[in-house]
């Protein structure tokens, strides 16, 4: 079956703009996460999601990033006002539920805020 | 919190030759250890987990783990480099319990390179 799949693979935007990142896991998947990973920090974790709520935010940077999940399915992480210390590769995994010990990983969205 | 460090961020290796990448852990509770492959261009792929049971785990592509307590060390290995090995390797650990429990924490990272 299909794997995790995000969109778009690259996205470059003015300092400034708002951005969508979207990731659509793998079906049947109840639990998603979001990671983001940059050459200053590594890798991230962003928040995650059991369903549609989201029990633990607590990687969210600022303010200007949200992630909602509508349906059970696919999610949408929104970065508003982008800086350029917001660029780097934003990946998205999903596992069977939060209990699942194997998280798969899409390919990820690279972000550059010029 | 727990943590993960890996040491060495790069590692060189002749083909054939033995694969360490070392990871050491810091966790509050018995952890659940990963290690993820990336190669150039591509998302996480799973080698192995450590989940309390077997403290030898095996993995894909030839690679193995030891969970070693007593060090809080999780080193992967291979016993015969191949070239199809050169890419990024992430040691992780994971939240058992709490809000964060799906949470991964991931090190730095060791690049691997294979020479001919």
């Amino acid at each position: 079956g299909a794997g995790v799949s995000q969109s778009p693979s690259n996205k470059v935007t003015e300092k400034g703009k708002d951005v969508e990142l979207r990731c659509d896991p793998i079906s049947g998947h109840t639990a998603l996460y979001w990671y983001r990973q940059s050459l200053g920090q590594g890798l991230e974790f962003l928040i995650y999601f059991q369903g549609n709520s989201a029990p633990d935010k607590s990687g969210l940077p600022s303010d200007r990033f949200s992630a909602e999940r509508t349906g059970g399915s696919v999610s949408t992480l929104t970065i508003q006002r982008t800086q350029q210390e917001d660029s780097a590769v934003y990946l998205c995994a999903s596992s069977l539920d939060v209990w699942g010990f194997e998280q798969f990983f899409g390919p990820g969205t690279r972000l550059t805020v010029l | 919190a727990q943590s993960v460090t890996q040491l060495g961020s790069h590692v060189s290796v002749s083909e054939g030759a033995l694969v360490l990448l070392r990871c050491n852990y810091s966790s509050s509770v018995p952890p659940y250890l990963f290690w993820y492959v990336q190669y150039p261009n591509q998302g996480l792929q799973l080698l192995l987990k450590y989940t309390s049971a077997a403290t030898l785990v095996k993995g894909i592509n030839g690679f193995e783990a030891e969970f070693k307590k007593s060090e809080t060390s999780f080193h992967l290995t291979k016993p015969s480099a191949h070239m199809s090995d050169a890419a990024e390797y992430f040691c992780a650990v994971r939240d058992a319990g709490g809000t964060s429990y799906g949470k991964l924490t991931f090190g730095q990272g060791t690049i691997l390179t294979v020479h001919p």
